[in-house]
């Protein structure tokens, strides 16, 4: 059972160029949640998705950065005209459906190490 | 907005003594508390969590108390070893998904 699987996982962009970072849930998993971490910094909250629907952007930054989760395939976040302050480690994280069982436990993949040069 | 706070930001323990980690909470609507723990280039993973319904949950060595009144909750460890040595996150959230508003962290080490 493959966990959340992110790709890719370093990611080296210059200044002005975009940046897609991919995040595939557990398999039955309809939540994603997208967090950053700066360097010996916490998780901070961007964004939560369920298939097709945008849940809470509230973290997020209102330009350059947008989400996506499509009906088919991963979790996209991108990042337009990157800045040297993107640089981060980017996590997603899945869960199942609310709801179900008593798990509400978020597993989170290896992360993207984006650096901005 | 929400917010999470965390204390100590450091915490350095010799193995076998105890380690605490407090946490305080804004939004008096979060009703799920969970501990996260990150070793150095990994991922966070859960640890134990805690549900408002609950005071005090516990397993193994480690175990969470939550005070809903004062907003706070707590993790306890217990017969630290050097494999704890990591950073751990408290988080706060509510049921049925939205967002997860997480601690700034606390690193800790365990000396052997």
């Amino acid at each position: 059972n493959a966990g959340v699987m992110q790709n890719p996982r370093h990611l080296v962009r210059r200044r002005g160029q975009e940046a897609r970072l991919r995040c595939s849930p557990m398999k039955g998993h309809s939540h994603v949640y997208w967090y950053r971490q700066l360097p010996e910094e916490g998780l901070k909250f961007m964004v939560y998705l369920q298939k097709e629907n945008i849940i809470d952007e509230s973290g997020m930054p209102k330009e350059r950065f947008s989400a996506e989760f499509p009906k088919e395939g991963p979790s996209i976040l991108r990042i337009q005209q990157v800045v040297r302050g993107d640089s981060a480690a980017y996590f997603c994280a899945s869960s199942p459906r609310q709801g179900r069982g008593n798990s509400y436990e978020q597993y989170f993949g290896p992360g993207t190490r984006l650096t901005v040069t | 907005g929400e917010n999470v706070e965390q204390h100590p930001s450091t915490l350095s323990v010799q193995e076998g003594d105890s380690a605490v980690i407090k946490c305080t909470y804004s939004d008096s609507a979060s009703n799920y508390f969970p501990w996260y723990k990150q070793e150095l280039g990994k991922r966070p993973q859960l640890i134990i969590d805690i549900r408002s319904n609950v005071g005090e949950k516990k397993d193994q060595r480690i175990a969470v108390t939550l005070n809903k009144t004062a907003k706070h909750f707590s993790l306890h460890i217990t017969e630290t070893q050097p494999e704890d040595s990591a950073v751990y996150f408290c988080a706060a959230s509510l049921i049925g998904g939205f967002k997860t508003i997480f601690g700034a962290g606390t690193r800790l080490f365990v000396k052997a």
